[in-house]
């Protein structure tokens, strides 16, 4: 068990620019979860995946936010035309896919800053 | 709306003693609860799990507590120890009843421990 890996823990850009974060989840995981965390928050959901089934998005995600996971192993999240209120840290997260209730475990995130 | 509250930003205890976070949530489809704790530069770590049906669960050092007619839960930790210091998240999930939920979490907002020496 590696645990959940994010790239790049860090990522600065100019806005309007284009941005994508890679997850890779613990192996075997089919479930695998974006949140986005911003200052004083807790994360809030993005999206979710069961395999390579994009299968809920929240409302947060706007339409500059798409999101992959094309073998059902890992996934990545791309900005379009990033805004200052992107900046945040965006977290994923994977869980067996056995039970919904299984806790799900977290990538270090990477943290997005718009200048 | 904010569905998973923790109104308490931060906790000061000493070593030793009990810590008590509490959190309130307002959705009644909410039947499973979770406690993360998160350091710095990390992401959240699982804690304690509570199932609906059940009012207490332990493990160890950690006791999680269901008031469900009240929708409250509470995390007692004993002995707080320094090493405790971190920022702690409850999060619920939503009952599957329809085949609608995912399991997503929807989390509080955090309540900072500082367990000092």
């Amino acid at each position: 068990d590696t645990g959940v890996s994010q790239n790049p823990r860090h990522k600065i850009t100019k806005r309007g620019q284009n941005v994508t974060f890679r997850c890779d989840p613990i192996s075997e995981h089919n479930r695998l979860y974006w949140y986005r965390q911003t200052l004083g928050q807790g994360p809030e959901f993005l999206t979710y995946f069961q395999n390579e089934a994009q299968l809920e998005k929240s409302r947060l995600l706007s339409d500059r936010f798409s999101a992959e996971r094309p073998k059902g192993s890992f996934s990545t999240l791309e900005i379009q035309r990033t805004e200052q209120g992107d900046s945040a840290m965006y977290l994923c997260a994977s869980s067996p896919g056995d039970s919904l209730y299984q806790p799900q475990h977290f990538g270090d995130g990477t943290r997005l800053s718009i200048l | 709306d904010q569905q998973v509250k923790q109104n308490s930003p931060s906790l000061s205890v000493q070593e030793g003693r009990i810590s008590i976070l509490n959190c309130d949530y307002t959705n009644s489809m909410f039947d499973y609860f979770l406690w993360y704790k998160k350091y710095p530069a990390e992401g959240p770590t699982f804690l304690i799990s509570i199932s609906s049906i059940k009012d207490k669960n332990e493990d160890g050092r950690f006791t999680v507590f269901l008031n469900k007619s009240a929708k409250h839960l509470s995390l007692h930790i004993v002995p707080s120890q320094p090493g405790d210091s971190a920022v702690y998240f409850c999060a619920a999930i939503q009952s599957n009843a329809g085949g609608t939920s995912y399991g997503k979490l929807t989390f509080g907002q955090g309540t900072i421990l500082t367990v000092h020496p």
